[in-house]
């Protein structure tokens, strides 16, 4: 593909839904990013996947937020029952072994 | 724990004027230091990173060890330069996470 795809751009959700939030890294990059941004909080770092695998979750705010990653490919961050501090722009990135991370377009989290 | 720093929440200077964006970060290891930007409405993407030790769209950044830190300058800020710049930490304990720092805002003004 062209780069990284995050689906959806935008998701408007009620409080206390859960939601998921996919990633589409560029292939054949073995290291996958989630990060959460918001304002004045900068890039918030969720959760990173080497392959399949999670070496380091210590990101993720609480046990509601959770993230899998198969095939070494697509990726996807669940958000159990939404909280409005939930509300961001979520990021997904991409990288090959030199550690440069490519960045999706992000998904506009919006908890009402 | 590994951390990185960006004092400045927002930077305003005139065209022309030199520009420098700090960086400090919290690590005990052999850091790799990159900077990134976000331009209005677009993607956030690689500027520069510590050891291409490259210049990009007139940027350059040092890493000095003994301040722990990777400060981002141009010589001439142009209009164009106005966007979000990340600095960040990678290569933590030779994995691949990557840490971001909380950002500065850069506004040239004509």
């Amino acid at each position: 593909g062209a780069g990284v795809s995050q689906s959806p751009s935008n998701k408007v959700t009620e409080k206390g839904k859960d939601v998921e939030l996919r990633c589409d890294p560029i292939s054949g990059h073995t290291a996958l990013y989630w990060y959460r941004q918001s304002l004045g909080q900068g890039l918030e770092f969720l959760i990173y996947f080497q392959g399949n695998s999670a070496p380091d979750k210590s990101g993720l705010p609480s046990d509601r937020f959770s993230a899998e990653r198969t095939g070494g490919s697509v990726s996807t961050l669940t958000i159990q029952r939404t909280q409005q501090e939930d509300s961001a722009v979520y990021l997904c990135a991409s990288s090959p072994v030199n550690r440069r991370a490519f960045f999706g377009q992000g998904t506009r989290l919006t908890v009402v | 724990a590994q951390r990185v720093t960006q004092p400045e929440k927002l930077l305003s200077v005139f065209k022309g004027a030199p520009v420098e964006l700090k960086c400090n970060y919290s690590y005990s290891g052999s850091p790799e230091l990159f900077w990134y930007v976000q331009y209005s409405r677009q993607r956030l993407q690689l500027l520069l990173r510590h050891i291409s030790r490259e210049s990009i769209k007139g940027f350059t950044a040092d890493l000095n060890k003994g301040e722990t830190s990777f400060h981002l300058k141009k010589p001439f800020a142009q209009e164009e330069d106005s966007a979000m710049y990340y600095c960040a930490l990678g290569g933590i304990y030779n994995t691949d996470k990557l840490i971001f720092g909380t950002g500065t805002r850069l506004q040239v003004f004509p």
